[in-house]
C-alpha cells in the first residue's frame, strides 16, 4: 500500500507570513510528484508536476522543492495572502497512471 | 472556470434507483479518471480510461460501472447504492496515460446523497 504523508494537517497564519508544508512519498519507483490547490466548493487546481530530483519550481509567491532520493517535497507560500486560504494536496505517481493523493494540509490565513 | 465539467453538481438517489454521473473536456485529453472523495479524506482512485478503454479498476463495486462512449466524455452509471457511497465524485483528464509531467485537470464534481 502506498502511502503518501502531508504535515501539518492544518495550519493558520496572519497575513503576510511565510509559510511551508510537507509531503513525503517513497523514495522507490518514482515517476512524478503533484501539487494541487483546492479552495471550499472549486474543483482541485494544478500547481506543480515536479519529476526531477532536485527540482525547484515555482508560480509567483508559491514555490515547491523535491527530494526523490529521501521522498519529501516542500511547498512554501511567501508572504500569504488571505486568498491563499485552501486546501495543498500533494500526489504521488509511480509506475502506473494511478495518482495517490495525500490527506492534505488545509491552509487559513486571517486578515 | 474548470475545462472539465461535471453533472449534475448535486445528486439526491434512493438505494434502488438508476442515475447517471456526467464528465466532458473539449481539451483534446486522452485520460479520464474518476475519484471518490469522502469527507477530511483525499480523493481516492476509482476508474482510469485510457484512450477510451478501460485501463485500471481499482477494485470498484460493480454497482458503479463507467463508460467512455468518446475521447471527450465519461459518464458513471449507478445502481443499487449504498448509503455509505454518499461522497463527492470527482473527475479528471489528462494529456495522455504515460505523460509524467503532464497535471490533471479535475471538474468541480458530484455531491452524491445516498438515501
Amino acid at each position: 500500500i502506498l502511502n503518501v504523508e502531508q504535515s501539518p494537517q492544518s495550519l493558520h497564519v496572519q497575513e503576510g507570513d511565510s509559510t511551508n508544508f510537507t509531503c513525503s512519498f517513497p523514495s522507490s519507483n518514482f515517476y512524478a510528484l503533484h501539487w494541487y490547490r483546492w479552495e471550499t466548493a472549486k474543483s482541485p487546481e494544478a500547481l506543480f508536476v515536479m519529476t526531477l530530483n532536485g527540482d525547484e519550481k515555482k508560480k509567483g509567491r508559491i514555490s515547491a522543492t523535491l527530494n526523490t532520493k529521501e521522498g519529501y517535497s516542500y511547498l512554501y507560500i511567501k508572504g500569504s495572502q488571505p486568498e491563499d486560504s485552501a486546501t495543498y494536496l500533494c500526489a504521488f505517481r509511480g509506475g502506473s497512471e494511478k495518482l495517490v493523493f495525500g490527506k492534505g494540509t488545509k491552509l487559513t490565513v486571517n486578515p | 472556470d474548470t475545462e472539465v465539467t461535471q453533472t449534475p453538481k448535486h445528486l439526491v438517489m434512493g438505494m434502488t434507483n438508476k442515475k447517471s454521473l456526467k464528465c466532458e473536456q473539449h481539451m483534446g485529453h486522452r485520460a479520464m479518471y474518476w475519484y471518490k472523495q469522502k469527507a477530511k479524506k483525499p480523493p481516492e482512485l476509482m476508474f482510469v480510461y485510457s484512450y477510451e478503454k478501460l485501463s485500471i479498476n481499482e477494485s470498484v463495486p460493480s454497482r458503479f460501472s463507467p463508460e467512455c462512449p468518446n475521447s471527450s466524455l465519461l459518464n458513471l452509471h449507478l445502481h443499487a447504492l449504498q448509503p455509505e457511497d454518499s461522497a463527492l465524485y470527482l473527475c479528471a483528464s489528462s494529456q495522455g496515460p504515460q505523460s509524467s509531467n503532464q497535471p490533471q485537470h479535475f471538474g468541480d464534481g458530484t455531491r452524491l446523497s445516498i438515501l
